[in-house]
C-alpha cells in the first residue's frame, strides 16, 4: 500500500547514544516533515523539507538533525539523546505547501532515552 | 505566534448521543484549518480541510463548521467505532511562505459507549 513508512517503531536508547529514524513515502512528495508527539502538547514541528537536498528548522529543533538526499526519503538524527527527547516521533508528507488532502502520516516511533 | 486550542480534553458519549469538540484558533492569515483523527498507536488520519468562515464539509457522521475563531467537529449518533483522538490544526502565513507547516492542538479523547 502507497503511503509513509517510518523505521523502527519502537527505540529504546541510553543517554548520550545516537539514532537516525528513517521515513520513506512513496507517492512522490515534495514535502516532508518531522512532528514529535507529547502528553498535553499535541505535535510539534522539529524540522522539515520542501524537496530533495533542502531541509528547515521548525518549532523545536534543538538537538535533532535531519537530512533529504533523496526525494523519497528523510531521515531524522539524534547525536546525543537526552531524557527530554523522549516522546513518539511522526513523520509526515504532502504534496506542496497547499494542503488540499492534508498530511500523510506514518505510523510512528516510539523512543524511549533512559 | 499561531495557537490553537481544544476542549474538551475528553469527552464521553452513549452511542447516539450527539456533541460537538471546539477548536479555537488564533493564526496571522488563516490559510487552512484541518481536522484529523488518530488512533492509538497510530499516526493521525486527514479527516477535512475548511478554508474560509461559513465553510461545512461533511464525512459519515461527522460534520466541520468554521468561524473566524473556532471551529466545530460535530458528530451525530456517534458509534464505538468513533472512539478516537481527534485532532484540530492551522496552516498560518499568506502569501505562500507557511511551507505547509502546520500546528497542532492537544486533541480531544473521544470515548463512544455502547
Amino acid at each position: 500500500n502507497a503511503g509513509v513508512t517510518q523505521t523502527p517503531k519502537f527505540r529504546v536508547l541510553k543517554t548520550g547514544q545516537s539514532m537516525t529514524l528513517l521515513c520513506a513515502q512513496d507517492m512522490n512528495h515534495e514535502y516532508m516533515y518531522w512532528y514529535r508527539q507529547d502528553p498535553g502538547m499535541g505535535l510539534r514541528l522539529i524540522h522539515y523539507s520542501v524537496g530533495e537536498g533542502t531541509t528547515a528548522k521548525g518549532e523545536v529543533p534543538d538537538g535533532y538533525n535531519v537530512s533529504r538526499l533523496k526525494k523519497q526519503n528523510f531521515l531524522l538524527g539524534l547525536e546525543s539523546a537526552a531524557p527530554s527527547q523522549t516522546s513518539v516521533y511522526f513523520c509526515a508528507s504532502s504534496y506542496g505547501s497547499h494542503q488540499y488532502y492534508g498530511y500523510t502520516f506514518g505510523s510512528g516511533t516510539r523512543l524511549t532515552v533512559v | 505566534e499561531d495557537q490553537v486550542t481544544q476542549s474538551p480534553e475528553a469527552l464521553r458519549l452513549q452511542e447516539g448521543e450527539s456533541s460537538s469538540l471546539n477548536c479555537s484558533y488564533t493564526v496571522s492569515g488563516l490559510r487552512g484549518l484541518f481536522w484529523y483523527r488518530q488512533d492509538p498507536g497510530k499516526g493521525p488520519e486527514f479527516l477535512f480541510t475548511l478554508y474560509s468562515a461559513g465553510e461545512e464539509k461533511e464525512k459519515e457522521r461527522l460534520k466541520a463548521t468554521l468561524t473566524k475563531k473556532e471551529s466545530f467537529l460535530h458528530i451525530t449518533a456517534p458509534k464505538p467505532e468513533d472512539s478516537a483522538t481527534y485532532l484540530c490544526a492551522v496552516q498560518a502565513g499568506a502569501g505562500g511562505t507557511s511551507y505547509g507547516k502546520l500546528t497542532f492542538g492537544q486533541g480531544t479523547i473521544l470515548t463512544v459507549h455502547p
